[in-house]
């Protein structure tokens, strides 16, 4: 497709399950990147990936969370253990930065809304 | 540490009227400045982005930004607001320093146009 996929889009869990979000960028797109969104919070950054290695870590929330990228692109967010406080929507977007163009675009997916029992 | 903020949570403007939303933000470097929007049930979208250059940016739907160095600012504007501009809209910040792009978002800001 065109445009940057997530799923599932919905998910509902019970408490002290394992999940797992998947991201499909834009083919080409070097750069990934994954985000929350609670109700009535801004977007929180968990996650970056350039290729298939994070240089930046430092958003996620717990070591309950992790996320790799094989292959420059499919991406994959897992939470384990999950506590309803991490209730959210998660974003990922992809853009096709390259070192010294910082001003490349994301381009974001639908979001999965997770939900925890 | 980049930053960036919108003071405020909701802005209520009536249709027809001139609308700004606002932004600053803080970089050790040069900013890289972006707005998105989101509307109800849709991902976010990229409205416009200042790089360098001429400090007015316009971007799609009628919008654009004055980039401000000495304040600091990156504040979103329309002349002419319409009912279908409601939405959330989130501006963010890269900054280079460190050699890869964090971005940075805002906490948002809803705008309500009233007919």
């Amino acid at each position: 497709g065109a445009g940057v996929s997530q799923s599932p889009s919905n998910k509902v869990t019970e408490k002290g399950k394992d999940v797992e979000l998947r991201c499909d960028p834009i083919s080409g797109h070097t750069a990934l990147y994954w985000y929350r969104q609670s109700l009535g919070q801004g977007l929180e950054f968990l996650i970056y990936f350039q290729g298939n290695s994070a240089p930046d870590k430092s958003g996620l929330p717990s070591d309950r969370f992790s996320a790799e990228r094989t292959g420059g692109s499919v991406s994959t967010l897992t939470i384990q253990r999950t506590q309803q406080e991490d209730s959210a929507v998660y974003l990922c977007a992809s853009s096709s930065w390259t070192s010294g163009r910082a001003g490349e675009t994301q381009y974001f997916g639908p979001g999965t809304r997770l939900l925890v029992l | 540490a980049q930053s960036v903020a919108q003071p405020e949570d909701q802005v209520n403007v009536a249709e027809g009227n001139p609308l700004t939303v606002k932004c600053t933000y803080s970089v050790s470097g040069n900013p890289y400045l972006f707005w998105y929007v989101q509307y109800p049930n849709r991902g976010l979208q990229f409205l416009l982005k200042y790089i360098t250059g001429d400090n007015l940016v316009k971007g799609s739907y009628g919008f654009e930004a004055e980039f401000n160095k000495s304040q600091t600012s990156f504040h979103l504007k329309k002349p002419s607001a319409l009912v279908s501009d409601s939405a959330l809209y989130f501006c963010a910040v890269r900054d280079m320093t460190g050699g890869y792009q964090k971005v940075t978002f805002g906490t948002g800001t809803k705008l309500q146009v009233i007919p």
